[in-house]
């Protein structure tokens, strides 16, 4: 089955520097790889995602690079702010048709003023 | 809006009691799904749905059970069997296929009375 390692645990970082969070997976078969922030109290929300056939993706402040040979993508926040204190989680996709999500264990990112 | 509710928000529950969180959907998505979360931890798969009469078990189904009578709808029943149900619980929903998202609710904490 799937398996998603997602580094560091932890991050704080002043505002304005950028953040970078990386998770490593298993099968080499997996094609969609999404990012979610969590809010405390508050259900994941998808912040960005990117299919297989692409190396980077970018919506503004935050770009999501994938390595395929090497197994790993990763989560870039530029210029970080207060608002981006939160929980990153990432995901593969696993079972027929890719329709479940196997997340990593998350990433609380503290974004110091 | 589209979106997906759950509810409640919060919810206490007596050892040896049953309670039932309730999910529904106005997004049209044939996909559902239930996870926990426990503090500082990823997120684990309970049950998820494919489509309307039909589910299967995740990761840490013991001492859950869910129904899936309507498309909108995707309720989990806590049983007394779970013998450790104080967590945080995520309802999530999705397009059949690959490269769709999930999409979260906001999450219904249960805790032990």
């Amino acid at each position: 089955g799937e398996n998603v390692e997602q580094h560091p645990s932890t991050l704080s970082v002043q505002e304005g520097d950028s953040a970078v969070i990386k998770c490593t997976y298993s099968d080499s078969a997996s094609n969609y790889f999404p990012w979610y922030k969590q809010e405390l109290g508050k259900g994941p929300q998808l912040i960005i995602d990117i299919r297989s056939n692409v190396g980077e993706k970018k919506d503004q402040r935050i770009a999501v690079t994938l390595n395929k040979t090497a197994k790993h993508f990763s989560l870039h926040i530029t210029e970080t702010q207060p608002e981006d204190s939160a929980v990153y989680f990432c995901a593969v996709p696993w079972g027929g048709g890719a329709n479940n999500l196997f997340f990593g264990t998350g990433t609380r990112l503290t974004v110091i003023p | 809006d589209g979106g997906i509710t759950q509810s409640p928000k919060y919810l206490f529950r007596k050892e040896g009691q049953n309670v039932t969180l309730s999910c529904e959907q106005n997004l049209n998505h044939d996909a559902m799904y239930w996870y926990r979360q426990d503090p500082g931890q990823g997120l684990r798969l309970i049950y998820y749905s494919q489509i309307v009469n039909d589910f299967q078990k995740g990761d840490i189904a013991e001492g859950y059970s869910v129904s899936r009578e309507k498309k909108e709808s995707f309720p989990l029943t806590v049983t007394s069997a779970q013998k450790n149900p104080t967590a945080f619980y995520l309802c999530a929903s999705k397009r059949t296929g690959e490269y769709q998202p999930q999409h979260f609710g906001d999450g219904t904490r249960l805790s032990i009375l």
